[in-house]
């Protein structure tokens, strides 16, 4: 079975610009979770997607948005980049269901660099 | 604020030597997770404990859950090279919304 994809690998943008990321799950998880890493503030979670719905958000701003398609791919938009935007994007993918104890399994992730 | 802190944040060691890395937390969880990530990788799973007290053996590594089900322990038996890693522990909110704790780099040197 396949595992998580995540395109691009690496991405070099500058400041105002827009980017968009791309995250295949693994085959028949209907979940895919967004987080942002970064040296400072670690793992923070962006988003959550579950059958083309947003199920939950993090704490960040309204440039960070989201989406799900009915494939289950998942794509991530930051519009007006920032300095501070630079970091890992991790996507991870689960079977979906509510328990607590769901297993992630995270794609390589994006570094983007703004400039 | 973190909801998860980990200590030590940074641990070298000489092969054969054991560890141990704490994560600690005010609130209480229902279940806490342990992942390891290397250089340009994401974070893999390593274990899920459920139960307050639970200890769980993964070959040299033993972790366990506190009574509370506040607190989380990772233990290395022998440490190898290949340990080597960004050691996490995350803790679920809601539906599949994780909080990650602030991580701890081990490197093990041979």
């Amino acid at each position: 079975k396949a595992g998580v994809t995540q395109t691009p690998r690496y991405l070099i943008k500058t400041r105002g610009q827009q980017v968009t990321l791309s995250c295949s799950p693994i085959s028949g998880h209907r979940s895919v979770s967004w987080y942002q890493q970064t040296p400072g503030q670690g793992l923070q979670f962006l988003f959550e997607y579950f059958s083309e719905t947003q199920r939950n958000k993090g704490n960040f701003p309204g440039r960070f948005s989201g989406r799900q398609f009915s494939n289950s791919r998942s794509e991530m938009n930051v519009s007006t980049l920032e300095l501070g935007d630079s970091a890992l994007y991790l996507c991870a993918s689960t079977s979906g269901g509510t328990r607590t104890y769901n297993e992630q399994f995270f794609g390589p992730g994006t570094r983007l660099t703004v400039l | 604020t973190q909801l998860l802190e980990q200590s030590p944040q940074f641990l070298s060691i000489q092969e054969g030597e054991n560890l141990t890395v704490y994560c600690n937390s005010s609130s209480v969880f229902s279940s806490l997770q342990w992942y390891r990530q290397e250089p340009g990788e994401g974070p893999v799973l390593l274990v899920t404990v459920v139960t307050g007290g639970e200890v769980k053996k993964l070959k040299r590594l033993t972790f366990q859950f506190g009574d509370a089900r506040k607190d989380s322990s990772l233990h290395i038996t022998a440490a190898q090279p290949g340990d080597t890693g960004l050691y996490l522990c995350a803790g679920p909110n809601t539906g599949n919304q994780f909080y990650f704790g602030t991580g701890t780099s081990l490197t093990v040197i041979p």
